[in-house]
């Protein structure tokens, strides 16, 4: 594909529900992260990905936030039993080697979670 | 961990050059400074990157004086297009990095 797509793109659920975020990434892309962006905030760091191998996990606020990428391409952001505080966007992140600040990251458009 | 400090916002006139500074005073040797943008309901988009001295390409320059403690973006001639969130980066990896809360550029016609 042309760049990194998410699905879905709005996402509204009520508390208690469990949701499943979609990442494709760019094809052949190693590295691929998930951030948390609150209104106002910037982007916050939840988990990283090379390949399939689940790096690090540090930023995941809760054990109820699970992310995968079983075959290295597509990623899933998981929230099980979801609170208000949990409302945000998204993001998705990919780029071509591993982590290094030095390689440019390519963002899709986020997924916006609201729960009610 | 580096820490950024820059403009929470900036107003400038179309057509004007805009420079906005970032001051990373614990920069480590193998810390790189790297700047994205973000437009309302849309992820961010890497604009610039640098290490030392200058890094100029199609859509801004990035200026980093010799001890490297702080970095200026500067974008030329700004339109109504460059409206946007600014996020400065320092740091070797994306897990050590913060995005902060960016500077807030408002273009005005």
């Amino acid at each position: 594909g042309a760049g990194v797509s998410q699905s879905p793109r709005y996402k509204v659920a009520k508390r208690g529900q469990d949701v499943a975020l979609r990442c494709d990434p760019i094809s052949g892309h190693v590295s691929l992260f998930w951030y948390q962006q609150a209104l106002g905030q910037g982007p916050e760091f939840l988990t990283y990905f090379q390949n399939e191998a689940q790096l690090d996990k540090s930023g995941l606020p809760s054990d109820r936030f699970f992310a995968e990428r079983p075959e290295g391409s597509v990623s899933t952001l998981k929230i099980q039993r979801t609170q208000q505080e949990d409302s945000a966007v998204y993001l998705c992140a990919s780029s071509l080697r591993r982590d290094s600040l030095n390689n440019e990251q390519f963002f899709g458009p986020g997924t916006r979670l609201t729960v009610l | 961990l580096a820490k950024t400090t820059q403009p929470i916002s900036m107003d400038s006139y179309e057509g004007q050059e805009v420079n906005i500074t970032c001051s990373h005073n614990n920069i480590a040797t193998n810390d790189y400074i790297t700047w994205y943008q973000q437009f309302p309901s849309q992820g961010p988009r890497f604009i610039i990157q640098g290490y030392k001295t200058k890094v100029t390409n199609e859509v801004a320059s990035l200026f980093i004086p010799a001890d490297r403690k702080s970095s200026t973006l500067s974008l030329p001639r700004v339109s109504l297009s460059d409206t946007a969130v600014y996020y400065c980066l320092v740091g070797s990896t994306y897990q050590k990095v913060t995005f902060g809360i960016g500077t807030k550029l408002q273009v005005i016609p």
